[in-house]
C-alpha cells in the first residue's frame, strides 16, 4: 500500500510569507502528526490531528497551525515565517486507535523547509 | 516535561556490535520506540518496549528498564547501510504523544 506523501518536497520562501504544507496519511489511517526536525534538537512535536480535531498540540507559537479534512489528509500552515523556521517538516500517520495504546507513527519524507 | 539523552554520535567497524543508550525522565511513561533515519529519507519503525526486558528482532535488539528510565538498541554484525541516525522515542501516558530525543549518528565504517 502507498506510505505518507508529503508535498512539496523542497521549498524556498522568505521572511514575512508563508507556507502551506500537504500531507496524505496511508489509507485507513485517521492520525496525523506534525513534526519539525531541525539539527541538534531532533525532532520536535507540532500538533497531532484525529477525525479533522486537533487532539494533541505542542509548544509552538501561533505561526504554526493544521487541519484534517474528511478524507484524513493534512496540511499545516505557517504564518509570517521567520529564519528559524528552516527545517525539515515530518508528517507521520497512525490508526489512531489509542484504545490499544500506543500506535506506531509512519512517517513521509518530509518537505525541506528554507527561509531566506 | 520530557528530557530524552542519547549520544550525539558513534562509530563502528563493519561486522562489530554498537549499543545506543537512551536515558530519559519524563512525567509519566507509556513506552519507548526507537525509530532509524537514514540521511535524506523518512524515519522507520524499529522496535517498541513497554515492559522491561529484551526485545530481540533479528540483528537489532532493545532493551528496557523502567525502574532505572533507561533503554538501548543493540545492533549487531553491522553492515554499511545501518550508517544512520537513531532516534528513542518515549510515549506519555495521557496524550500518546511522542517525544524524541535528538538522535544518535552512527557511522560504520570498513
Amino acid at each position: 500500500k502507498a506510505g505518507v506523501t508529503q508535498t512539496p518536497r523542497y521549498l524556498i520562501k522568505t521572511r514575512g510569507q508563508q507556507v502551506t504544507l500537504s500531507c496524505s496519511p496511508i489509507s485507513g489511517h485517521r492520525s496525523v502528526s506534525w513534526y519539525q526536525q531541525t539539527p541538534g534538537q531532533g525532532l520536535q512535536f507540532l500538533f497531532e490531528y484525529f477525525s479533522e480535531t486537533q487532539r494533541n498540540k505542542g509548544n509552538f507559537p501561533g505561526r504554526f497551525s493544521g487541519r484534517q479534512f474528511s478524507n484524513s489528509r493534512s496540511e499545516m500552515n505557517v504564518s509570517t515565517l521567520e529564519l528559524g523556521d528552516s527545517a525539515l517538516y515530518l508528517c507521520a500517520s497512525s490508526l489512531g486507535d489509542e484504545s490499544s495504546g500506543a500506535n506506531v507513527l509512519t512517517f513521509g519524507a518530509g518537505s525541506r523547509l528554507t527561509v531566506l | 516535561g520530557q528530557n530524552i539523552d542519547q549520544p550525539t554520535e558513534m562509530t563502528a567497524t563493519e561486522g562489530a556490535i554498537v549499543q545506543i543508550n537512551c536515558t530519559y525522565q519524563t512525567s509519566g511513561f507509556n513506552g519507548l520506540f526507537w525509530y532509524q533515519q537514514h540521511a535524506g529519507e523518512a524515519p522507520t519503525f524499529l522496535s517498541y518496549n513497554v515492559l522491561d526486558g529484551l526485545e530481540e528482532k533479528g540483528r537489532f535488539s532493545s532493551f528496557l528498564s523502567r525502574s532505572k528510565g533507561y533503554s538501548y538498541l543493540l545492533l549487531k554484525e553491522l553492515q554499511m547501510k545501518d550508517s544512520a541516525s537513531y532516534l528513542c522515542a518515549v510515549v506519555s501516558p495521557n496524550d500518546y504523544k511522542l517525544s524524541f530525543g535528538a538522535g544518535t549518528t552512527v557511522t560504520v565504517r570498513a
